[in-house]
């Protein structure tokens, strides 16, 4: 069974552009969780997606936005971008909104 | 709303010695509880959870956690430490709630000294 996969594995971007990073769960698992591991900081949620819908979002700015599809695979946009939004953005499926998450290898943005 | 704190960003034990990684949490409701570990230039994986039942779970590469609810912990244990256990580690906590999130806390870097 394919786990989660997420692309690009590395991204580099300037000031001001837009970065798009895209996630596919496990098949069956219809909840996405997109997290930022920025150094020193852990992981911060970003944005919940069920069933095709935002469920929830964490405090970070409107400029980071994503969606998820029919198929349940999920993007996430960062627009604007700043030096600070360089990190490694995992992604992550379940099954159920408490159970476990699977992982997937993530995103890692850097903004020069 | 839940939260986790992590005692420690970074624990160094000796190969063979006990390994203890504590973990605090917040939740005005049972929580679920998770560890997982993260090797380097990886994702997450699983180590264990609790949900409900027995409070002390096992998880993988004998690893055990114990759920105490009136010290609102979670720590998580190892017996004998490995070189192969280096990595970072981290408690997260969720409620079954389907409009809440899982909260991880900032993680703790576990370094196993020959």
């Amino acid at each position: 069974e394919a786990g989660v996969t997420q692309s690009p594995t590395h991204l580099i971007k300037t000031r001001g552009q837009q970065a798009t990073l895209r996630c596919s769960p496990i098949s069956g698992h219809t909840s996405v969780y997109w997290y930022q591991q920025a150094l020193g900081l852990g992981l911060q949620f970003l944005l919940w997606y069920d069933e095709g819908e935002e469920r929830n979002r964490g405090n970070f700015p409107p400029r980071f936005s994503g969606r998820q599809f029919p198929n349940y695979s999920s993007e996430l946009n960062v627009n604007a971008l700043e030096l600070e939004d360089s990190a490694l953005y995992l992604c992550a499926s379940s099954f159920d909104s408490a159970g476990e998450l699977f992982f997937g290898e993530g995103s890692r943005l850097t903004v020069l | 709303a839940q939260s986790v704190t992590q005692l420690g960003s970074h624990v160094s034990v000796s190969e063979g010695a006990l390994v203890l990684l504590r973990c605090n949490y917040s939740s005005s409701v049972p929580p679920y509880l998770f560890w997982y570990v993260q090797y380097p230039n990886q994702g997450l994986q699983l180590l264990l959870k609790y949900t409900t039942g027995a409070t002390l779970v096992k998880g993988i590469n004998g690893f055990e956690a114990e759920f105490k609810k009136s010290e609102t912990s979670f720590h998580l244990t190892k017996p004998s430490a490995h070189m192969s256990d280096a990595a970072e580690y981290f408690c997260a906590v969720s409620v079954w709630n389907r409009d809440d999130k899982i909260i991880f806390g900032k993680g703790t870097r576990l370094h196993i000294l020959p």
